[in-house]
């Protein structure tokens, strides 16, 4: 399967514990972009990288939140001391510069 | 302050008619629109994409027509097929490859 891959597909945890998102992109892709879906609306943006680069954040990234990508290739998004507010799906996407982006199956975050 | 919104929830069309899925956007900035379709437990899946420089891009059943006057975009799917039933999202860049910025979606019920 030569798509973006998202680990894990599901995650709960108890508020205040930390989490960490793995996002695989499609392999010649260079940007990536971590989006935030809950019930009943569209994707919101978090960030998106170019590279290793962090070109963007969306100030719905606070600062509990991080995300990376070393080397390029893959990316983590980790959350810090996790609140209920922050119970959503995590999509992950990637593109080849400035053609459409392809996004992964997502993790859904439970926080209980 | 939602910049892109579907104003439709929910859409039901007869399998074999037309379905007519809407958006409109307020940001004059935006320059590059998609279409996602998004089935449950799944990330959205990319269906089509238009630039501000045209008016019409057609793939197959799926045709996308762009105003810019009126800032409106809508996605034709001709003839609709059950399969197509699911979430559709209408999301803008300001450039083709930056951060998309998502409508709430429409549900899209197509009967057998």
């Amino acid at each position: 399967d030569t798509g973006v891959s998202q680990d894990p597909r599901h995650k709960i945890t108890k508020r205040g514990q930390n989490v960490t998102f793995r996002c695989d992109p499609i392999s010649e892709h260079n940007r990536l972009y971590w989006y935030r879906q809950t019930l009943g609306q569209g994707p919101e943006f978090l960030t998106y990288f170019q590279n290793e680069a962090q070109l963007e954040k969306s100030r719905l990234l606070s600062d509990r939140f991080s995300a990376e990508r070393p080397k390029g290739s893959f990316s983590t998004l980790e959350i810090q001391r996790t609140e209920q507010g922050d119970s959503a799906m995590y999509l992950c996407a990637s593109s080849l510069g400035s053609a459409e982006a392809f996004f992964g199956q997502g993790t859904r975050l439970t926080v209980v | 302050d939602q910049q892109v919104k579907q104003n439709s929830p929910s859409l039901s069309v007869q399998e074999g008619r037309i379905s007519i899925l809407n958006c409109d956007y307020t940001n004059s900035m935006f320059d590059y629109f998609l279409w996602y379709k998004k089935y449950p437990a799944e990330g959205p899946t990319f269906l089509i994409s238009i630039s501000s420089i045209k008016d019409k891009n057609e793939d197959g059943r799926f045709t996308v027509f762009l105003n810019k006057s009126a800032k409106h975009l809508s996605l034709h799917i001709v003839p609709s097929q059950p399969g197509d039933s699911a979430v559709y999202f209408c999301a803008a860049s300001a450039e083709a490859g930056n951060m998309l910025t998502f409508g709430g979606g429409t549900r899209l019920m197509v009967k057998p």
